[in-house]
């Protein structure tokens, strides 16, 4: 079965650093991008960026340059998202999504992983 | 501000067929293809359709998306209590280098 496993839910302090997971399995994790997307509470979905495994080819969203770091390990099958500074507003549920495709082309998000809860607060 | 349009809310009851409208612009709607996804509450959204009216396998026929222009819709015929759901609409959009754009969803009632 092809699924994504996120790591789980994580309450911080504004300030601190976190970096969460996304573990495929069930296909070729080098063959497909991983999408990162940002639903913030009561909210709709957000693009935040995209990332091959093949070849860490990264793309981060013009609104989350900056802001968040996307990167891969895939010697075991995990693409991350990562923060060096939380605000409260980037408390939200972040899913991490697989794309249709291949290498030089990619679409619709065909598998989507569980989401992690980030909660930031003093 | 999203950059697809999506109403707000839809209704129907029980057997009827409902429309949800996007709407977006030359550089994602009118240059590239329309997915739908679904969000029932409290889990991950679902590919609905893809590449404008293509659904994914276990996707019921009851559901069809279409585009035109800079417009698409998704119209759920027969239409169930189970999809009483979130729906977002999303494109790839050319002025975004390879990045994808999100209606800001349609919450649909089920009367």
């Amino acid at each position: 079965e092809v699924q994504l496993v996120q790591s789980g839910a994580e309450v911080k302090k504004p300030g601190e650093s976190l970096k969460i997971s996304c573990k495929g399995s069930g296909y070729t994790f080098t063959s497909y991008w991983i999408a990162w997307v940002r639903q913030m509470p009561g909210k709709g979905l957000e693009w935040m960026g995209i990332i091959y495994p093949g070849d860490s080819d990264t793309r981060h969203s013009p609104s989350f340059q900056g802001q968040v770091t996307i990167s891969v390990d895939k010697s075991i099958s995990t693409a991350y998202l990562q923060w060096s500074s939380l605000k409260a507003s980037d408390t939200a549920m972040y899913y991490c999504a697989r794309p249709l495709g291949d290498r030089y082309y990619y679409y619709a998000m065909d598998v989507w992983g569980q989401g992690t809860t980030v909660t930031v607060s003093s | 501000q999203s950059v697809l349009t999506q109403p707000p809310s839809a209704s129907g009851t029980p057997g009827q067929r409902v429309t949800i409208s996007c709407s977006g612009s030359s550089s994602n709607i009118g240059s590239n293809t329309v997915d739908w996804y679904q969000q029932l509450p409290g889990t991950a959204p679902k590919l609905l359709i893809y590449s404008n009216n293509q659904r994914p396998s276990g996707v019921p026929d009851r559901f069809s998306g279409s585009k035109s222009g800079t417009s698409a819709s998704l119209a759920i015929s027969g239409l169930q209590s189970e999809d009483e759901a979130d729906y977002y609409c999303a494109a790839w959009d050319d002025s975004l280098n390879g990045h994808a754009v999100f209606g800001g969803g349609t919450k649909l009632t089920v009367l």
